[in-house]
């Protein structure tokens, strides 16, 4: 069956940066979009950016601008998500989702979450 | 950006009974290829989000029936006709017609 397993909890520090993986299996990694979204706890969904793991090509919110970067290896079906200069507001749960490349938004699956936690 | 407003914020419900969701968007909600783009994703506690419903009403693979999605341009509705259990959680609706994605707030669906 379809799974996407991301890797572990991160404690980073202010400024810092982290990168979260995201394995995917059960299907053709390069035929489905990779989006990531993140929730901050106990607060709503928020939509950071889409890849296209065949061409690597990449579309990110405004908000994440110049701080975020999505890329793939296709030899290990492994997204990343590399998000710079964190601050305390990026706090939050980051999950990758699934897409069929139709650019629907129909997120058919989604990774267990990875929390990245901003502190001192 | 879209700004997608859900209501109501909570909607207690007794168990069996139906459940109904508004989800209303700043500007109309259909692309230019004549698609509309609107989902509804579950959110279980401690769980990551599901999709229910994709492209208004079209219900998603393994969905029971008693989901269901309606609307068009800016006003949408999800109806849950007899709400179980296993239905408690929080309800989003999510538009992709035009970048950024954005999501509606969330309705907390609870037994009362």
């Amino acid at each position: 069956q379809v799974q996407l397993v991301q890797s572990g909890a991160e404690v980073k520090k202010p400024g810092a940066s982290v990168k979260v993986s995201c394995k995917a299996s059960g299907y053709t990694f390069t035929s489905y979009d990779i989006n990531w979204v993140r929730q901050a706890t106990g607060q709503g969904l928020e939509w950071m950016g889409w890849m296209n793991p065949n061409s690597g090509n990449t579309g990110y919110a405004q908000k994440f601008q110049g701080r975020v970067t999505m890329t793939r290896n296709t030899s290990i079906r492994t997204a990343y998500m590399e998000l710079n200069s964190l601050r305390s507001e990026d706090t939050a749960v980051y999950y990758c989702a699934r897409e069929p490349p139709d650019g629907s938004g129909s997120f058919y699956n989604w990774g267990q979450g990875t929390l990245v936690t901003v502190s001192s | 950006d879209i700004v997608m407003t859900q209501t109501p914020l909570s909607s207690p419900v007794t168990l069996g009974q139906p459940a109904s969701i508004s989800c209303r968007s700043s500007q109309s909600l259909v692309h230019s290829d004549g698609n509309t783009y609107l989902s509804w994703l579950q959110q279980r506690p401690g769980q990551p989000p599901r999709l229910l419903i994709k492209k208004i009403s079209d219900r998603f693979s393994g969905v029971p029936d008693r989901f269901s999605g309606s609307g068009a341009g800016t006003d949408f509705t999800l109806k849950i006709s007899r709400v179980e259990a296993e239905d408690v959680g929080v309800y989003y609706c999510m538009q992709a017609t035009q970048f950024p994605l954005t999501f509606g707030g969330g309705t907390k669906v609870e037994i009362k």
